[in-house]
């Protein structure tokens, strides 16, 4: 088993839909999550950041964490095409030092 | 700088011919760490440096691949014998890491190298 999963899609929704993307993971040490966006070309770019278990909302963005279900998810609300590229999630320890990255969700938002 | 900076953005070199990728972190950031990514693929850990410690090195996928950081500030990336297989874009990344405080690691925009 990966120490984090996530379907790798390519996810395409209409514009103006509710976005859900997912990871799961093995290791209990995680406490931070964060989802990183990547454009086409482009390094990846933190979105969201949350500390154990909760919500966390950032205007059409929200990052869920439920640590006793090892599962994370971020909420896209109003999808926009230019919400289109690849999500990756990652999490680390309580020291910030291990850095795990899921393989990342393509998604495309059409107009 | 503002934030992390990597040279050269795109690299196109031949099999055989070595090359170096550098990056210059985020000011005050004591971690630095690179990546590779592959076509479509996901981010493949290759080294991390934190501070006076010594590197973690446990993701250089062959002894063809080194890394540096002088000063505890600028990192250079080394391939040597470069390989078509080595064609991907390098990504390095720098956080602050603050036990017990927030810790998020920020990304350049890469350098692409493709081995002809």
């Amino acid at each position: 088993q990966k120490e984090v999963e996530q379907d790798p899609g390519p996810l395409s929704v209409p514009e103006g839909a509710i976005v859900s993307l997912n990871c799961t993971y093995s290791n209990s040490a995680f406490q931070y999550f964060m989802w990183y966006r990547q454009y086409s070309r482009k390094g990846p770019e933190l979105l969201m950041y949350t500390y154990s278990s909760g919500n966390k909302e950032d205007g059409r963005f929200t990052a869920q964490v439920d640590k006793s279900s090892k599962y994370i998810s971020l909420f896209i609300r109003d999808s926009q095409p230019s919400d289109s590229a690849t999500y990756l999630c990652a999490m680390s320890n309580n020291y910030g030092q291990n850095f795990v990255f899921g393989p990342g969700t393509r998604l495309s938002v059409l107009p | 700088g503002a934030g992390v900076s990597q040279s050269p953005s795109n690299k196109v070199t031949e099999k055989g011919k070595d090359v170096e990728l550098r990056c210059d972190p985020i000011s005050g950031h004591t971690a630095l760490y690179w990546y590779r990514q592959s076509l479509g693929q996901g981010l493949e850990f290759l080294i991390y440096f934190q501070g006076n410690s010594a590197p973690d090195k446990s993701g250089l996928p062959s002894d063809r691949f080194s890394a540096e950081r002088t000063g505890g500030s600028v990192s250079t990336l080394t391939i040597q014998r470069t390989q078509q297989e080595d064609s991907a874009v390098y990504l390095c990344a720098s956080s602050l890491v603050r036990v017990g405080g927030r810790n998020t690691i920020y990304f350049g925009e890469g350098s692409w190298l493709t081995v002809v």
